[in-house]
């Protein structure tokens, strides 16, 4: 599995954009981008995936970058309850439920009043 | 519906307790799993179920017996365990369909064991 690189912590002002990036530089053809983040002491909670293409929901925007070596989790307005440990996996999706979440350490998000 | 129950929130357990973890879904979802994750750890993989069957035992310890009695279940099984098996222990669920595959996670049971 491609293993990913993320700071272990970053500060963002509540209502402002949060920008989390990620480096994935052993990243496969056919690895997809997937966000968790887990607020502490709940279960991990899915955000967003990508392959190639940028995606956005309700949650949050995914920038992958044109050769998928690194992408960028963003929050547009930020809020306390954004708080959270954010983890950022690369996993292959060969289909099927033998597929593994790998986790990393994650980049704590501090959102500031 | 797009949870995942799990109980008890809390338990502690002696080493010479036999106890169960409880894990359940109602999204139709045919994968199920089990992580166990220790404080300021990222979770870590001990269990796949697919469709009923046990499709990866990432070299967990016999202490630990999973099941999963039907789609909707699956049970954790712990006896004589260690002080250093405490930790929170997540349970997800996912479909198998084509080339997504997203996990969703339950809230956990933070066990303790003495």
């Amino acid at each position: 599995d491609a293993k990913t690189t993320q700071p272990p912590s970053m500060d963002c002002a509540e209502g402002r954009a949060a920008n989390l990036p990620c480096n994935h530089s052993t990243i496969s053809g056919n690895e997809y981008v997937y966000w968790y983040r887990q607020i502490h002491s709940q279960g991990p909670q899915y955000i967003i995936h990508g392959l190639k293409n940028n995606e956005t929901n309700e949650m949050a925007s995914l920038i992958i970058t044109e050769d998928r070596k690194s992408s960028t989790l963003i929050l547009p307005h930020a809020t306390l309850r954004d708080t959270a440990v954010y983890y950022c996996i690369v996993r292959p999706n060969y289909g099927g439920a033998t597929n593994k979440l790998i986790f990393g350490t994650g980049t704590l998000l501090a959102v500031q009043p | 519906d797009t949870e995942v129950t799990q109980t008890p929130k809390h338990l502690v357990m002696g080493m010479t307790n036999k106890k169960s973890l409880k894990c359940e879904q109602h999204m139709g979802h045919r994968a199920m799993y089990w992580y166990k994750q220790k404080a300021k750890k990222p979770p870590e993989l001990m269990f796949v179920y697919s469709y009923e069957k046990l499709s990866i035992n990432e070299s967990v310890p016999s202490r630990f017996s999973p099941e999963c009695p039907n789609s909707s279940l699956l049970n954790l099984h712990l006896h004589a365990l260690q002080p250093e098996d405490s930790a929170l222990y997540l349970c997800a669920s996912s479909h198998i369909q084509g080339l997504q595959e997203t996990q969703y996670f339950g809230p956990g049971t933070r066990l303790l064991v003495l």
